[in-house]
């Protein structure tokens, strides 16, 4: 099975940078994604990691270390339009179709 | 580019009543699933399917079945609606080729039950 925890909820200052931490348990790793979703919208595709290290996309980053379960995603030069729930997904070796997601972070950009 | 396409975009139904739920897949895209997703929850995982076969079955109750046609369309067929099916229903699509597919969400169907 899967257990993937994230924080509840986050604030952060407009421009600032902030960091989402992730940390999973799984019986069978094959990736590591992460989606942002607005309230009543779906979820869309920021990254994915299937190795170590750091994978930037713009003002997103995300980071993984498999050794220790560990996976974040930076946000840099936060802007109001990024207040929405990020959700860290895991993907399962042994079932290529099956994602399983954490609960979500909200976060809470303020001016 | 082309995108998951849901419909309808959103149902109202009455308690005990059916509902269906069409999905379209990212053209090339093999693999469908379904999700749903109550207020200030993440997305549960119902069912998927590869190639027009189920391929993955998650917390899809009994009075809910699906199933992938030729043209690889997808459609989730709910009955003896409950006042708890309320919730937000996702369907996604993949490809089991190349390394690194994610699944790209549709933008969902809004089920509310009275």
């Amino acid at each position: 099975g899967q257990n993937i925890d994230q924080p509840t909820e986050m604030t952060a200052t407009e421009g600032a940078i902030v960091q989402i931490n992730c940390t999973y348990q799984t019986s069978g790793f094959n990736g590591l994604f992460w989606y942002q979703q607005h309230a009543g919208e779906a979820p869309t595709f920021l990254s994915y990691n299937v190795l170590d290290g750091l994978e930037e996309k713009g003002r997103f980053s995300s980071f993984l270390s498999r050794s220790k379960g560990y996976s974040y995603l930076l946000l840099k030069e936060l802007q109001m339009k990024d207040s929405a729930s990020y959700l860290c997904a895991v993907r399962d070796i042994y079932n290529f179709n099956k994602f399983y997601f954490g609960s979500g972070t909200k976060l809470n950009v303020k001016p | 580019a082309a995108g998951v396409i849901q419909s309808p975009r959103h149902l109202i139904k009455e308690k005990r009543e059916t509902a269906t739920l069409k999905c379209y897949p990212i053209p090339r895209h093999d693999t469908v699933y379904w999700y749903q997703q109550g207020p200030g929850q993440d997305p549960q995982f119902l069912i998927s399917f590869y190639e027009k076969m189920q391929s993955d079955k998650g917390s899809i109750p009994d009075r809910f079945s699906a199933q992938q046609f030729s043209d690889y369309h997808s459609e989730l067929n709910m009955s003896s609606l409950e006042l708890g099916d309320s919730a937000l229903y996702f369907c996604a699509s993949s490809t089991r080729q190349g390394v690194g597919n994610t699944i790209y969400f549709g933008e969902g169907s809004w089920l509310t039950v009275v």
